[in-house]
């Protein structure tokens, strides 16, 4: 089992461009959650799936972020465009059911300058 | 407002002490309460409580939950060095039709020798 995959491992990118964070969830789970994580809030659920299908994005900062997941082992985050207050890490989970453990990915560290 | 509190924010104690960490908390509709471990990278779990398991041990390391006060304590026996990291405690709910889980802001615990 390779674990949940996230790349990249850091981004680092101006103001205004468009960054996409990418995620392979554990196979068979079928949750799969993303979560940024800063120093100010902590750890803050974005949006999670459930079998490919968005169940609650009510975490989504604002337009500017999206996310999808085509199929079951493969999601995005979008954030288009980038602002510094973006910076952050972003953490995906995945999990077989509800409420099992999440397993999270080792993150993406983004830098908006 | 915060539904997950963790106290302490961050503790300093030496190698073979005793801590414990907290974690109150308020939500309708319980589901379970999750302990994470996050060194320098992903989070991993630790225990997970739920109303038919309210205590848990894994070596130095044991849990248990009181649903009556609505909080949770993380012990950690003759710590060690390798004990130093943040913990987080998590809740799921069911909340607005749908499964939820918030995680708290962590305690930091350094253990020096």
């Amino acid at each position: 089992d390779a674990g949940v995959i996230q790349s990249p491992r850091h981004e680092v990118t101006e103001m205004g461009q468009e960054v996409t964070l990418r995620c392979k969830p554990i196979s068979g789970h079928d949750y799969l959650f993303w979560y940024r994580q800063t120093m100010m809030r902590g750890l803050e659920l974005l949006i999670y799936f459930n079998n490919n299908v968005p169940i609650d994005d009510s975490g989504m900062p604002e337009d500017r972020f999206s996310a999808k997941m085509p199929n079951a082992s493969f999601s995005t985050l979008k954030i288009q465009p980038s602002e510094p207050r973006d910076s952050a890490v972003y953490f995906c989970a995945s999990s077989f059911d509800t409420p099992s453990p999440l397993h999270f990915g080792n993150g993406t560290r983004l830098t908006v300058t | 407002e915060d539904k997950v509190v963790q106290s302490p924010l961050s503790l300093v104690v030496h190698e073979g002490d005793t801590v414990t960490l907290n974690c109150s908390y308020e939500v309708t509709n319980f589901r379970s309460l999750l302990w994470y471990k996050q060194e320098k990278k992903a989070p991993t779990f630790l225990f997970m409580l739920t109303s038919s398991g309210i205590e848990k041990k894994s070596g130095r390391l044991s849990s248990i939950l009181d649903k009556k006060e609505l909080f949770s304590i993380l012990n950690i026996t003759a710590t060690q060095t390798g004990d130093s990291a943040i913990y987080l405690c998590a809740l799921t709910y069911s909340g607005a039709g749908s499964y939820q889980l918030t995680f708290g802001k962590g305690t930091k615990l350094s253990v020096i020798p």
